[in-house]
């Protein structure tokens, strides 16, 4: 149980065009996501907290209108990065926590590896 | 506001070795503390969590760590390292807002 997709696992896009990236709860509602950031050789940095039907709320230094992300379902949240430029190239990782999950359980999907070109 | 310190990036251990890695921690209220562990282009993988009760906790794969809240510590071990334990590992640290953050994180290479 408990298992948390993304999609795509890996995208190349070009240099100011937008990408869209899925994350799915697939066997548990998750009333909250989160999404990070991960640099080559470098740690998780949390980037926005969403909860279904409620705007997202970023971490300080993330650019709202850059990451836009959606959680319009109790198992779908998505990040599109906007007007992409080579420095978002990285690692994205979504996690999700459900309603009968105590306070401390997330479950990790298997990342997004983004490249702009 | 929560925080993780991970010393050593990089830790090399035999085969059938003693596997140590430290963590220690900053919380402003008890923390809920976590390992995981990342192979390469994946996600994390839950090895352990300590919340509340026993401060000894065993998690998959034969790792265990223990709490120590006098010298906010929650280091990780297993007894005898194994090839396939060539992983990234993360110590996390979360308070009631659940919101994880991370240590750096220490690469392991497991020397046969």
């Amino acid at each position: 149980g408990a298992v948390v997709s993304q999609h795509p696992s890996r995208v190349i896009c070009k240099s100011g065009t937008s990408v869209k990236i899925e994350c799915r709860s697939l066997d548990f509602q998750a009333t909250t996501m989160f999404w990070y950031r991960q640099f080559p050789k470098q740690s998780l940095m949390l980037m926005a907290t969403s909860n279904e039907g409620s705007k997202a709320t970023y971490e300080q230094g993330v650019e709202k209108d850059k990451f836009l992300i959606n959680h319009a379902s109790l198992t779908l949240s998505t990040l599109t990065v906007t007007s992409a430029h080579p420095e978002d190239s990285s690692f994205y990782i979504c996690s999700a926590r459900g309603q009968e999950a105590g306070p401390y359980e997330q479950y990790f999907g298997p990342g997004t590896r983004l490249t702009v070109t | 506001a929560q925080s993780v310190t991970q010393l050593g990036s990089h830790v090399s251990v035999s085969e059938g070795a003693l596997v140590l890695l430290r963590c220690n921690y900053s919380s402003s209220v008890p923390p809920y503390l976590f390992w995981y562990v990342q192979y390469p282009n994946q996600g994390l993988q839950l090895l352990l969590k300590y919340t509340t009760g026993a401060t000894l906790v065993k998690g998959i794969n034969g790792f265990e760590a223990e709490f120590k809240k006098s010298e906010t510590s929650f280091h990780l071990t297993k007894p005898s390292a194994h090839m396939s334990d060539a992983a990234e590992y993360f110590c996390a640290v979360s308070g009631r807002n659940n919101r994880l953050a991370f240590g750096k994180g220490n690469q392991v290479v497991v020397i046969p």
